[in-house]
């Protein structure tokens, strides 16, 4: 199983909007609607940002949203804060494997 | 509130064996499925290994296939991962995590393990 592809790095300026995609194939991210998102700063564990391709945890501000459109998944963050620079993960459920994780996305905050 | 702890990690040489704990609290352990994560230095995050709730279904990862044992005690709200055939490959820090619907939404401070001689 491979992983999931992400682009290495996005950056945006305060109060700007920033994408981050993750693609994959038709036996992981096409085939489920089971995309999570996690937010790594650094040293730190990783945090569910959001589950099921578009749903949010409670506490998790509603300026992250997810979405899907076929092998490929994304995360928006909207309205960019200095606190969202960190790394992020998207993740799928792969069936019998059962999950593989992406490449990784730095987000930087200019 | 929950909470899930490792420890366990540590250096080891090439060949060598460790296992790894995660103590969990907070929540009602028997009923959840649990997994191992690790993230070696300076990379990104690669799953490892998955266990019901009732330990009956089991998957690894390709990479510890043979080598690596997950298993749990839910009497006493813990999991484990037994490592054997280490290679230096698999230093990394180990998280173990919590699955609620197909997604991981805890996830412990993580445990160093590192193969070198």
């Amino acid at each position: 199983q491979s992983a999931l592809t992400q682009p290495r790095s996005v950056s945006g300026s305060p109060g700007q909007s920033v994408t981050i995609s993750c693609t994959g194939t038709s036996s992981d991210v096409g085939g489920y609607n089971y995309v999570s998102w996690y937010q790594q700063h650094p040293g730190k564990a990783p945090k569910l940002m959001i589950y099921d391709v578009s749903k949010r945890p409670s506490g998790v501000p509603d300026r992250f949203s997810g979405s899907k459109s076929g092998n490929t998944a994304s995360l928006t963050i909207s309205g960019l804060q200095a606190e969202d620079e960190a790394d992020y993960y998207c993740c799928s459920y792969a069936g019998s494997y059962p999950f593989v994780f992406g490449t990784g996305t730095k987000v930087t905050v200019l | 509130e929950v909470q899930l702890v490792e420890s366990g990690g540590g250096l080891v040489q090439p060949g060598g064996s460790l296992r790894l704990s995660c103590a969990a609290s907070g929540f009602t352990f028997s009923s959840y499925e649990m997994n191992w994560v690790r993230q070696a230095p300076g990379k990104g995050l690669e799953w490892v290994s998955y266990i019901s709730s009732s330990g009956s279904t089991i998957y690894y990862a390709d990479s510890v296939k043979g080598r690596f044992t997950i298993s749990r005690d839910n009497a006493k709200n813990s999991l484990y991962l037994q490592m054997n055939s280490l290679r230096a490959e698999d230093t990394a820090v180990y998280y173990c995590a919590r699955v609620v619907v197909s997604s991981f939404d805890y996830w412990g401070q993580g445990t160093l393990v590192t193969v070198s001689s």
